[in-house]
């Protein structure tokens, strides 16, 4: 079974462009998170999707943060204008039955903004 | 607000001995509590889990222990090796929520 794909692995941009992350979850999962993991802490989650539908977003910066996940399997993460402080592991995880714990995650997406 | 602490950053033990790592929490609603394990630069992979009901949960060399009255959960990894080395991450859930909190984790290395 492949796992939970992420791209790009690495991305460099300076303050003020764009950027976008794309996930593509493990076949049949139906909940779908992506969390932001700054260097020296733990993941934070930004967005919740249950199949399309947004579930939790109450931490996404939604100033300059937007994701969407239109067919209910792959999402795109979206930054713009991006800020020092977006420097961070985009994590893509998710989940088949809504009533475990357990997150399947990606490799994630490294973002440095200089 | 950190509702899922891990106070250790680091931990160094030898190679078959025990490692001990702790959680603490906050939030009395927590209901299920996960481990993680993370290898640099690869995304975290589920270790094992406890629910509140339960005071303990074994899976081989892994068992994690809950005392809900100190609101405290420790992941015993017995014997240790050098593959243990990883950085560990205590992940909680709040009752009728999908969503895991997260600790800072800690960096486990074990020493052949």
């Amino acid at each position: 079974e492949a796992g939970v794909a992420q791209s790009p692995r690495y991305k460099i941009i300076e303050k003020r462009q764009s950027v976008a992350f794309w996930c593509n979850p493990i076949s049949g999962h139906a909940t779908l998170y992506w969390y932001q993991q700054i260097l020296g802490q733990g993941p934070k989650l930004l967005i919740q999707f249950q199949n399309n539908g947004v579930v939790d977003d109450s931490q996404l910066p939604k100033d300059r943060f937007s994701a969407e996940r239109l067919k209910g399997v792959d999402s795109t993460l979206k930054i713009q204008p991006a800020k020092l402080e977006d420097s961070a592991v985009y994590l893509c995880a998710s989940k088949k039955n809504i009533n475990t714990g357990e997150l399947f995650f990606g490799e994630g997406s490294r973002l440095t903004v200089l | 607000d950190q509702q899922v602490k891990q106070n250790s950053p680091s931990l160094s033990v030898q190679e078959g001995r025990i490692s001990i790592l702790n959680c603490d929490y906050t939030n009395s609603m927590f209901d299920y509590f996960l481990w993680y394990k993370k290898y640099p630069a690869e995304g975290p992979t589920f270790l094992i889990s406890i629910s509140s009901i339960k005071d303990k949960n074994e899976d081989g060399r892994f068992t994690v222990f809950l005392n809900k009255s100190a609101k405290h959960l420790s992941l015993h990894i017995v014997p240790s090796q050098p593959g243990d080395s990883a950085v560990y991450f205590c992940a909680a859930r709040q009752g009728g929520s999908e969503k895991l909190v997260f600790g800072k984790g800690t960096k486990l290395t074990v020493n052949p």
